[in-house]
């Protein structure tokens, strides 16, 4: 059963910071490019940050490029985002996804939910 | 410009045809893909590159595209195809973006 779980979010103040990683089970994890993707209470789909299979090239959200940092550990099929300088307007549920591949498979986790207040 | 259009609401009559617009520049050059997402639940994909179904998905979903508007067919709809859909591509930065959603009612 494939599997992506979520966890470290919570309640950080305004200024502070927050690791959140992603644990993958299921599927050849180190074979696909990964995506955080995020939505804030009542709102939309925002795509924060992707990295590649093998982690050359990674993407950023301009709304959080220089804050915001993916890595990923093949070896222990787990992608991170270390968030720095958080924000009220980066609340949201994070997700941990896959890109999907040349079938349409694509995984993604339930989420985890990061407040940002004081 | 990187951004995705959406129309925020439609309305669908049971077993009718509903169909959902995205439009965006970069829709000339890049696939778009489409996600169901329904309340408190992670999206699902349903079409990407433009126009093929991950497996599992029903055919009464279908994505075409012209131009820079993509568009994505419900044929046929169910009450449980009732969800918020998000169209989603990339740009030439390789930065993806969502569209702002389309929420469909079936009545």
């Amino acid at each position: 059963e494939v599997q992506l779980v979520e966890s470290g979010g919570g309640l950080v103040k305004p200024g502070g910071s927050l690791r959140l990683s992603c644990a993958a089970s299921g599927f050849t994890f180190s074979s696909y490019s990964m995506n955080w993707v995020r939505q804030a209470p009542g709102k939309g789909l925002e795509w924060v940050s992707s990295i590649s299979s093998s982690s050359s090239y990674i993407y950023y959200a301009d709304s959080v490029k220089g804050r915001f940092t993916i890595s990923r550990d093949n070896a222990k099929n787990s992608l991170y985002l270390q968030m720095n300088s958080l924000r009220a307007e980066d609340t949201a549920v994070y997700y941990c996804a896959s890109a999907y591949d040349s079938s349409g498979n694509d995984y993604w986790g339930q989420g985890t939910l990061v407040t940002v207040s004081s | 410009s990187s951004e995705l259009t959406q129309v925020p609401a439609v309305s669908v009559a049971l077993g009718q045809t509903v169909e959902i617009t995205c439009q965006g520049d970069i829709l000339d050059n890049y696939y778009a893909s489409w996600y169901q997402q329904k309340p408190g639940q992670a999206p699902l994909l349903v079409i990407y590159e433009t126009r093929n179904r991950p497996s599992g998905i029903p055919d009464r979903f279908t994505g075409s595209s012209s131009g820079n508007t993509a568009s994505l067919t419900i044929t046929g709809a169910r009450a449980d195809d009732e969800a918020d859909y998000y169209c989603h591509s990339r740009d030439s930065s390789a930065k993806q973006v969502f569209g702002g959603g389309t929420k469909v009612t079936v009545l």
